[in-house]
């Protein structure tokens, strides 16, 4: 099946700075991503529709000027949490489908600690 | 509009015992069915996917789900817990646009 790669797995930073998280999909191209927020023992909450060449369509709730989501291309999608604060400390997951490959399940990566201090 | 809904938050079998994990969907269209399984701070793992053709899927691990027109479901069993099964459970749904949905999921606890 497909793969989609996630980085950082661990990131510990300090209050105020920005973290940026990198999903790519390693042998697909996926013009669609998508980026949750998973809180302990929780389910994931999706924070946003990544769309490679456009803006990202956000959902209801979630600070646009605070996760920046860019999709430069078929095979990258970053999310840079700005100016973090303890309170965005959480498990953050990115996924993507490859619809065109026939596959109709999603991909997901192995997901972003968070950690801010 | 899509929904998921999985019963029971909390599931504890003894090791051995039969695994039953509760899945139940609401669309006026039959969508393409998942179960996923996650471990501590990990991504989510594929087990199996109903796509419209048999009714009985069979997953990795053992694992296998019916699809239910009748009864809009799609619970995920399997015969006989393994301590390595002890994890997070999620069942999702998704058409052929790119949004997937969601349940709760389900904790998993196995008893030795």
């Amino acid at each position: 099946g497909a793969v989609v790669s996630q980085h950082p797995s661990r990131v510990i930073c300090k209050s105020g700075t920005s973290v940026k998280i990198e999903c790519r999909s390693l042998d697909f191209q996926a013009t669609t991503m998508f980026w949750y927020r998973q809180f302990p023992k929780q389910s994931l909450m999706l924070m946003a529709t990544s769309n490679e060449g456009s803006k990202a369509t956000y959902e209801q709730g979630v600070e646009k000027d605070k996760f920046l989501i860019n999709h430069a291309s078929l095979t990258l999608s970053t999310l840079t949490v700005t100016s973090a604060h303890p309170e965005d400390s959480s498990f953050y997951i990115c996924s993507a489908r490859d619809l065109a490959g026939g596959h109709t399940e999603a991909f997901f990566g192995q997901g972003t600690r968070l950690t801010v201090v | 509009a899509q929904s998921v809904t999985q019963l029971g938050s909390h599931v504890s079998v003894s090791e051995g015992a039969l695994v039953l994990l509760r899945c139940n969907y609401s669309s006026s269209v039959p969508p393409y069915l998942f179960w996923y399984v996650q471990y501590p701070n990990q991504g989510l793992q594929l087990l199996l996917k109903y796509t419209s053709a048999a009714t009985l899927v069979k997953g990795i691990n053992g694992f296998e789900a019916e699809f239910k027109k009748s009864e809009t479901s799609f619970h995920l069993t399997k015969p006989s817990a393994h301590m390595s099964d002890a994890a997070e459970y999620f069942c999702a749904a998704g058409l052929m646009g790119n949004q997937f949905y969601f349940g709760t999921g389900t904790s998993l606890t196995v008893i030795p």
